[in-house]
């Protein structure tokens, strides 16, 4: 079945290191991929999102690009700040409309 | 690990009448729970927080009184659609983290609400 397989945190980073998050996925035809982040006490929202090969998805200095070829969808940010400090989930929605997750990976940042 | 079960995983109802959707924490007590809703073809949108024991917080545009949110147990929340419409036909989702603190969440998976 379609799955998505992010890699396990924690991770922790001080501010303003380079971050990866890794994120591959199953799914049969071409499914849209999202990262969602969840701060403490929160609900999740939705940090970016691409629909088809090659787009990238961008917001709040964190990108990601959809690679076919690779089956993945990391995450990334050139500068990360304490308030980056969340848990973030890959997601993949599939050919049946339904929404798969990772099972998300916490990000520590130090000051 | 931690399991989230919703129930029914889908309901087809007739317009104008309510259908009510739970969200249950099996191995694992959860004071926040929070409700999604997913659009065809559309990421998620969270819906509103639930608080044991308190009213619900619901984010903005979401109606409280067409979605009736009740967490009356650590183990249990539910989400009713009073006077359900076509364009309430979505997908529901909720999410629970455990008292412990631990944040993490865990999703269930999902309601599917046809309204006819």
């Amino acid at each position: 079945g379609d799955s998505v397989t992010q890699m396990e945190g924690p991770v922790t980073l001080s501010e303003e290191a380079f971050l990866t998050i890794n994120c591959t996925y199953t799914a049969t035809g071409y499914p849209s991929l999202f990262w969602y982040v969840q701060y403490p006490g929160e609900g999740l929202q939705l940090l970016l999102k691409a629909t088809k090969a090659d787009d990238k998805g961008s917001n709040k200095g964190f990108e990601a690009t959809y690679r076919k070829e690779t089956t993945s969808f990391h995450l990334e940010k050139g500068s990360v700040q304490v308030s980056d400090s969340a848990v973030y989930f890959c997601a993949l929605l599939n050919r049946d409309d339904k929404i798969i997750f990772g099972k998300g990976t916490r990000l520590h940042i130090l000051p | 690990g931690a399991v989230v079960s919703q129930h029914p995983s889908w309901v087809i109802c007739k317009s104008g009448t309510s259908v009510k959707i739970e969200c249950r924490s099996l191995d694992f007590q959860a004071t926040t729970m929070f409700w999604y809703r997913q659009f065809p073809k559309q990421s998620l949108m969270l819906m509103a927080t639930s608080n044991e024991g308190s009213k619900a917080t619901y984010e903005q545009g979401v109606e409280k009184d067409k979605f009736l949110i009740n967490h009356a147990s650590l183990t249990l929340s539910t989400l009713t659609v009073t006077s359900a419409h076509p364009e309430d036909s979505s997908f529901y989702i909720c999410s629970a983290s455990p008292a412990s603190g631990a944040n993490v969440l865990t999703f269930g998976a999902g309601s599917r609400l046809t309204v006819l």
